[in-house]
């Protein structure tokens, strides 16, 4: 079954403080993988696709990569800022197929 | 602006009241798809539509109905509504398959349903 898993489900860091968020997959066969950003009361919006042959993009502080032999990617914020407090969703695309596979997300705060 | 758009953004019904919740895309895209939001399960697709007149399942499609007679609507409608449809619902549209084209989904910003 195609699940995708991220880790850790919450979490709290200070404004000014990097992190990564994880995401583990088992779709296959990979065709794409997406980061979006989800803000409270708001429609997830996409910061990074990437395909099997890249294993780094970045979109400003957002820096995503991905390990296809490890079917894992992650997603790294450089000085958060307190507008990047919202759910970071991670989304895998099978070959072929018309369907994508969500994660459950990461709810990220950011405090003063 | 290219945007797709949801409405109602709220929706309190009652059990058995056929309702529909319309969607809308300005990007001429050929995918558009329905997914409903419930807490600890994340998205799931409902339905999807590949471009005008075709229409398939998606993960959970029992209890809702979706028409494409033009590329730029897709409304979902739920004919005789339950307390468990209870959630948190987004139309997204995108340029082609998320496979084939590698492009985004393109998310409205949802709409709040509550049956009672």
């Amino acid at each position: 079954k195609n699940q995708v898993e991220q880790s850790p489900q919450s979490l709290i860091i200070l404004e000014g403080k990097n992190c990564t968020l994880q995401c583990n997959y088992t779709v296959s066969p990979f065709s794409n993988l997406r980061w979006y950003k989800q803000d409270t009361g708001r429609g997830p919006v996409s910061l990074t696709i990437m395909t099997f042959s890249e294993n780094t993009k970045s979109n400003g502080r957002y820096t995503a990569t991905l390990d296809a032999d490890t079917k894992q990617s992650s997603l790294h914020i450089t000085a958060s800022q307190l507008s990047d407090s919202a759910s970071y969703i991670c989304v895998v695309s099978v070959r072929g197929y018309q369907k994508v596979t969500f994660g459950i997300g990461t709810k990220l705060q950011v405090i003063p | 602006e290219a945007q797709v758009t949801q409405n109602p953004r709220y929706l309190i019904t009652v059990t058995g009241k056929k309702l529909t919740v319309t969607c809308s895309q300005n990007m001429n895209h050929e995918y558009m798809s329905w997914y409903r939001q419930d807490p600890g399960l994340g998205l799931r697709q409902i339905y999807y539509s590949m471009n005008v007149e075709v229409t398939d399942k998606g993960d959970v499609p029992e209890g809702y109905k979706v028409s494409r007679k033009e590329k730029r609507n897709f409304p979902l409608i739920l004919e005789s509504p339950s307390p468990n449809q209870t959630s948190l619902y987004f139309c997204a549209s995108s340029l082609g398959t998320a496979s084939l084209y590698n492009s985004p989904l393109h998310f409205g910003n949802g709409t709040r349903l509550t049956v009672t």
